[in-house]
């Protein structure tokens, strides 16, 4: 059983579309925190939101933590070609290494 | 250099034989992770290093696989009589700190390690 689930696995959309991306649990967190991974690469940090109910805002993307803290949104305004890539959402349960989900894996077409 | 550099970025290698994989942190990181992702999958942790201690290496698929960190610095990751279940992207992190809650992790390029 996967701690986090993200949905949808794959998305592909044509560019200035807008989109969100979940990522589940039924554990609570003190945090949690979205990746993005290009082809060839490792991920990078986007954000991390710790507050229950709380929405980061990062350019043309937006982050919600949930009420309970066990759940978070990205969704994505007018989606450019560069958005591409895998979205990878990660906890850290307790006092431990952090654990990633699946990801939604992000085409956007021009 | 600026940031997390791992060698080689490709690895091509026969089952049966062994293979090293290196990772050089950040500077000042005193934390290492190891992570294996499958095609279609998410990242699989293996074990970090806090310093050069292992506190964790739960996640170690079987015992054909061993890590280790010497300086607070170089991490290798090795796989000895290597199996084609073994070919995956092999993603190393550093940060600050395992300890601190939040740190973030600062991702190399990975080493695709194909194992034919």
């Amino acid at each position: 059983t996967q701690l986090l689930e993200q949905s949808p696995q794959f998305l592909s959309i044509q560019e200035g579309e807008n989109l969100t991306v979940y990522c589940n649990s039924s554990s609570v967190f003190s945090s949690l925190q979205w990746y993005r991974q290009e082809p060839g690469e490792g991920p990078v940090l986007l954000v991390t939101v710790v507050t229950g109910g709380e929405v980061k805002k990062l350019k043309r993307l937006t982050f919600q933590f949930g009420d309970a803290r066990k759940d978070s949104s990205l969704h994505i305004t007018a989606a450019q070609p560069g958005d591409t890539g895998l979205y990878l959402c990660a906890v850290r349960p307790g006092n431990t290494p952090l654990v990633f989900g699946k990801g939604t894996r992000l085409s956007v077409i021009a | 250099g600026a940031g997390v550099s791992q060698s080689p970025s490709n690895k091509v290698t026969e089952k049966g034989k062994d293979v090293e994989l290196r990772c050089d942190p950040i500077s000042g990181h005193t934390a290492l992770y190891w992570y294996r992702q499958s095609l279609g999958q998410g990242l699989e942790f293996l074990i970090y290093f806090q310093g050069n201690s292992a506190p964790d290496k739960s996640g170690l698929p079987s015992d054909r696989f061993s890590a280790e960190r010497t300086g607070g610095s170089v991490s290798t990751l090795t796989i000895q009589r290597t199996q084609q279940e073994d070919s995956a992207v092999y993603l190393c992190a550093s940060s600050l700190s395992a300890i601190a809650g939040g740190n973030e992790q600062f991702f190399g390029p990975g080493t695709r390690l194909t194992v034919l």
